[in-house]
């Protein structure tokens, strides 16, 4: 089937508004990722989920951002009161445990004027 | 802590052969995975190690030495298509991966 999508693929947000970014994992992963990319940077871990379990969510910058996997399928991530330093990529992945190999949807590239 | 280090940038010629290293310190291993990233795409899978050796696929050979916390990556017969990001990339304990900088290769013609 498909592989990871992800929506908006842009998004333009002023400074304290809120967003909400979405990632339609691969059917059937129980493994789920967030991650964040700033320019010319590699990927850094944000949240990870398995299934609808929030396992790990150390890498979440501050109390305004939120994930949730609400019936371990669909995910979003929630950031709050947006600021110029959370302008970057926003990547999911998905696995089918969480020890292999991960699929990345294309991204969300967020950019907060 | 934790890190990962590899250069920010080589060049290579087309059909030439390049490697790309990584070194590591993390808490916890489960596997060294490298992937690839073109400008402005998602990271795609290119290689998975979690034994010491060296793992053969195509033009793409990738190297791990644990006890020296030490990987690289080979690429044989260069194409302009293989300029981009490499992210070398280490699954510590609990799933969560660490991700170095990445090198940016220029392949020239």
């Amino acid at each position: 089937g498909a592989g990871v999508s992800q929506s908006p693929r842009y998004k333009v947000a002023k400074r304290g508004q809120d967003v909400a970014l979405r990632c339609d994992p691969i059917s059937g992963h129980v493994s789920l990722f967030w991650y964040q990319q700033a320019l010319g940077q590699g990927p850094e871990f944000l949240t990870y989920f398995q299934n609808e379990a929030q396992l790990d969510k150390s890498g979440l910058p501050s109390d305004r951002f939120f994930a949730e996997r609400p019936e371990g399928s669909v995910s979003t991530l929630k950031i709050q009161r947006t600021q110029q330093e959370d302008s970057a990529v926003y990547l999911c992945a998905s696995s089918p445990r969480g020890l292999e190999t991960q699929y990345f949807g294309p991204g969300t590239r967020l950019l907060v004027l | 802590g934790q890190n990962i280090d590899q250069p920010t940038e080589m060049t290579a010629t087309e059909g030439a052969i390049v490697q790309i290293n990584c070194t590591y310190q993390t808490s916890g291993f489960n596997g060294l995975f490298w992937y690839q990233q073109h400008a402005g795409e998602a990271p795609t899978f290119l290689s998975y190690n979690v034994l010491d050796g060296l793992e053969e696929k195509g033009r793409f050979s990738s190297f791990l030495s644990r006890s020296k916390g030490y990987s690289y990556l080979l690429l044989k017969e260069l194409q302009m298509k293989d300029s981009a990001s490499y992210l070398c990339a280490v699954l510590t304990w609990g799933f969560k991966t660490i991700f170095g900088a990445g090198t940016r290769l220029f392949v020239k013609a």
